[in-house]
Order: C-alpha cells, then sequence, then structure tokens
C-alpha cells in the first residue's frame, strides 16, 4: 500500500497567518493527491483534488502544489473557520493490479 | 442539493452483525461508484470498501478479510455495507461517500458509529 505521511499533525496559527501542511507519499503517485478538511462531529470536506484543483465554493485561500512524493496545502491568510483538521488522500490507481487508497494521518490546526 | 443519509449502526458484542444504509438524493445515483470509509481515532480515516456503479464489481480492504459485504440498489438510490464477524477494532465512525472522478470524494454521509463491545 501506498503510505501517506503528513506532518506537522499538529500546529498552532493565528488569525491571518500563512499556514503550510505537508504530505509526502510512499512512492510517485504524480498528483493524485486530495485534501479534506473536517470539523469536529462533521463529515471531511472536500477542498483540493489533483494536488491543486479548488474544489466548487472553496475560498481561493486554500491552494494545493506538489507532484511525485512531495505535497503541500497551503491557507494563505487564516480565518476563524479555518480551524480544523487536514487530511490527505492519495487517489493513485493503476490498470494492472488493486491500489488502496488511502489518507494521511492528519494535521489539527489550533488556535494560538 | 446532493445529500447522503446514513442509518444503521449502534452497539454490538463482538461476533455480531449489523448493517449500514446510505440514501442518495440530488445526483444520478446510478452513474457513481459509492464507497464506505471508516475512522476510529487511533487509525484515523480509512477505506473499507467501493462498489461499481452497477454493484457488478466490490472491492474491500484486506482488513475486512470477507467479513464485510458492500452492496447497493439502485432503484432505492441506497448503497449497503453488511457488516458480519464485528470486532472491537472495527469500532469507528462509518462514512459512505460518494466518488468522483478516480477516486475523489465530493460528498460525504453523516457518518453513523459502530461500536463493537462486549
Amino acid at each position: 500500500d501506498i503510505q501517506m505521511t503528513q506532518s506537522p499533525s499538529s500546529l498552532s496559527a493565528s488569525v491571518g497567518d500563512r499556514v503550510t501542511i505537508t504530505c509526502r507519499a510512499s512512492q510517485s503517485i504524480s498528483y493524485y493527491i486530495n485534501w479534506y478538511q473536517q470539523k469536529p462531529g462533521k463529515a471531511p470536506k472536500l477542498l483540493i483534488y489533483a494536488a491543486s484543483s479548488l474544489q466548487s465554493g472553496v475560498p481561493s485561500r486554500f491552494s494545493g502544489s506538489g507532484s511525485g512524493t512531495d505535497f503541500t496545502l497551503t491557507i494563505s491568510g487564516l480565518q476563524p473557520e479555518d480551524f480544523a483538521t487536514y487530511f490527505c488522500q492519495q487517489s493513485y490507481t493503476s490498470p494492472l493490479y488493486s491500489v488502496p487508497l488511502t489518507f494521511g494521518g492528519g494535521t489539527k490546526v489550533e488556535i494560538k | 442539493e446532493v445529500q447522503l443519509l446514513q442509518s444503521g449502526g449502534g452497539l454490538v458484542q463482538p461476533g455480531g452483525s449489523l448493517r449500514l444504509s446510505c440514501t442518495a438524493s440530488g445526483f444520478t445515483f446510478s452513474s457513481y461508484a459509492m464507497r464506505w470509509v471508516r475512522q476510529a481515532p487511533v487509525k484515523g480515516l480509512e477505506w473499507v470498501a467501493t462498489v461499481s456503479t452497477s454493484g457488478g464489481r466490490t472491492d474491500y480492504a484486506d482488513f475486512v478479510e470477507g467479513r464485510f459485504t458492500i452492496s447497493r440498489d439502485n432503484s432505492k438510490n441506497t448503497v449497503y455495507l453488511q457488516l458480519n464477524s464485528l470486532r472491537a477494532e472495527d469500532t469507528a465512525v462509518y462514512y459512505c461517500v460518494k466518488e468522483w472522478g478516480g477516486p475523489i470524494f465530493d460528498y460525504w454521509g453523516q457518518g453513523t458509529l459502530v461500536t463493537v463491545s462486549s
């Protein structure tokens, strides 16, 4: 299985800060990574797909980048509603064999 | 508006069974593969199972080991997850998710808690 190592596991930040979360895949996954936001007691919400495409309705302060094995999610100008946990998910598929999709361990963004 | 409304779940003893249901609305259900994903406090998010648009193809995570069955009824816009031979480590919130593209989860159900305990 492809392992997704997400860092940091938690961080403290202030409103207005620029926040960067990283995800590293155990093998190249091209641009097949998605990012989700989850608030306590709620289901995850899709933010970014295919490494850098912004899901409809998601504020433009969220952005994603990277390819191959190293990826980042950036929040430019943290807002109060952005305090949540963020997960990456690899969506690599192969025509030759089954590739279980896997998630990163999550990054909890807390108020400083 | 897309909605995935889940039901089922609850407390069950080890070795017991449960059936989870997820009824969809707001999109053409039969055109999309559906999955179940679970979230336990220790293990984070884990993919559990996938069912194709017709229901003719299914796929499972290794840890399922033949204990779970995913199915769908396109006439009822509903996907199911039958959980058998449940273990304590299956305790988690289970989400049904709509798959868009390959595989991107654009909509999630509200989640249902399954607790396996004696």
